[in-house]
């Protein structure tokens, strides 16, 4: 399984936009990243997935250079509703036919603070 | 709404006790995926089942066992418990890994 590093906080101002990005340097071919938003006693809340290049959504982009052993999520414009833990997950992905094992392990999260 | 289901919400109960956790995959989700959340902790892998089968395990205490229904719904069972077994219990489920697994609101579990 592709271990994965992010920065453990990052701090920003409303209205600017955040770039956190996540190291995967063992990353697998068939392995695709996904983000996730967590809020203090919630689930963590899906926000995008990519396998290649960019992907792009209505609250965030996602970009992974050709190598991928790095990704990018990009938060345009924050406000301090973003104020969250966001983590990157690394798996092996699947389709109709996957019976896959997958022990989904997450890092340890990046901790955004949003300042008025 | 992930549309991923458990209950119940909140759980409080003694030491040495034993408890159920429930899941509810979204529709057609054969995947679950069960998490510990500790106080200000990160999330823990704790098992996962495919259609039934146990597919992967992370570290599962032996206390603590799961399994996946027909109906694909998922419980987690917790026995002798122990102070340190409070947390957030989170499941979460999967088609694959396209546009997922998306997690459930969790249960607070609270051992006195």
């Amino acid at each position: 399984l592709a271990k994965t590093t992010q920065p453990i906080s990052m701090d920003s101002y409303e209205g600017q936009e955040v770039n956190i990005t996540c190291s995967h340097n063992n990353i697998a071919t068939n392995d695709y990243i996904t983000w996730y938003q967590q809020f203090p006693s919630q689930g963590p809340r899906f926000i995008i997935q990519g396998y290649k290049t960019k992907v792009k959504n209505e609250v965030a982009s996602l970009f992974i250079p050709a190598d991928r052993k790095s990704s990018t999520l990009s938060l345009p414009r924050v406000s301090l509703s973003d104020t969250a833990v966001y983590y990157c997950l690394v798996a092996k992905g699947g389709g109709d036919m996957d019976t896959g094992r997958r022990a989904l392990t997450f890092g340890s999260g990046t901790r955004l603070q949003v300042q008025p | 709404d992930s549309g991923v289901t458990q209950t119940p919400k909140h759980l409080i109960t003694a030491t040495g006790q034993r408890v159920t956790l429930r899941c509810s995959p979204r529709s057609g989700d054969l995947s679950v995926y069960w998490y510990q959340q500790s106080l200000d902790q990160g999330l823990q892998f704790l098992i996962q089942y495919y259609n039934g089968e146990e597919r992967a395990k992370g570290n599962i205490l032996e206390r603590f066992s799961a399994q996946q229904f027909p109906d694909l719904h998922s419980e987690l069972n917790l026995s002798s418990l122990e102070l340190g077994d409070s947390a957030l219990y989170f499941c979460a489920s999967s088609a694959g890994l396209a546009g997922g697994p998306f997690f459930g609101p969790g249960t607070r579990l609270t051992v006195l």
